[in-house]
């Protein structure tokens, strides 16, 4: 069973913080993740997405991706209070031809 | 319509009952998606059609079987339902290419309770 692993939160960080979320995954086959955003009572939204080792930046998110250690990361820069919702990593089971996603982890950002 | 749609949004049904959930995608993609999502797991994959062929998930029970009658419309026929199926059914469609998947697209949701 492929796995993806996020800590659950709540990640509490100040308005105009840095928040940098995390993820591990067990596929050392994957080649595309993803991070979604869900807000409560809603259904995810993509807002990043990540193909190769490094950084790739979109405004204020920055995705960082390294295939060696499995790991993949979300920054929010300038965190700002709607930004709170669950986030939710995502990475591609090629043998499934579907994403898997972690659990999420809670995001709140305090005025 | 723009995106993806699901109806009903909510629906409260007997163990005995029988129904189906729609979902319709308006994006022009190749590949369309159930999952489950329940309270505290991550989303549960549970079927996935790829241009129109089914991929088997064997690990779903028989009482959810699902249709894909074209590459716009997926559905969810439901019956003989356990009360611990009530969740958030998601739908999903993305473009494949060579193997590849280029991010999901949600719909709404559609809440199920079963009484």
């Amino acid at each position: 069973q492929k796995e993806v692993e996020q800590n659950s939160g709540p990640l509490s960080v100040p308005e105009g913080a840095i928040a940098s979320l995390n993820c591990t995954y067990s596929d050392r086959g994957s080649q595309s993740f993803f991070w979604y955003r869900q807000y409560s009572g809603k259904s995810p939204e993509l807002i990043m997405f990540i193909y190769s080792n490094g950084d790739k930046e979109d405004g204020r998110f920055t995705a960082q991706l390294n295939k060696a250690s499995q790991y993949v990361s979300l920054l929010i820069r300038d965190s700002q209070p709607s930004d709170s919702a669950t986030y939710l990593c995502a990475v591609e089971d090629t043998g499934r031809r579907a994403l898997t996603f972690g659990s999420g982890t809670r995001l709140q950002v305090q005025p | 319509e723009t995106g993806v749609t699901q109806t009903p949004r909510h629906l409260v049904m007997g163990m005995t009952n029988k129904k189906s959930l729609k979902c319709e995608q308006h994006l022009g993609h190749n590949a369309m998606y159930w999952y489950k999502q329940s309270a505290k797991k991550p989303l549960e994959l549970m079927f996935v059609y790829s241009l129109e062929e089914r991929v088997e998930n064997n690990s779903v029970p028989s009482r959810f079987s699902p249709e894909c009658p074209n590459s716009s419309h997926l559905f969810l026929h439901l019956h003989t339902l356990q009360p611990e199926d009530s969740a958030l059914y998601l739908c999903a469609s993305s473009q494949e290419s060579e193997g590849a998947i280029y991010g999901y697209t949600f719909g709404s949701g559609t809440r199920l309770t079963v009484v």
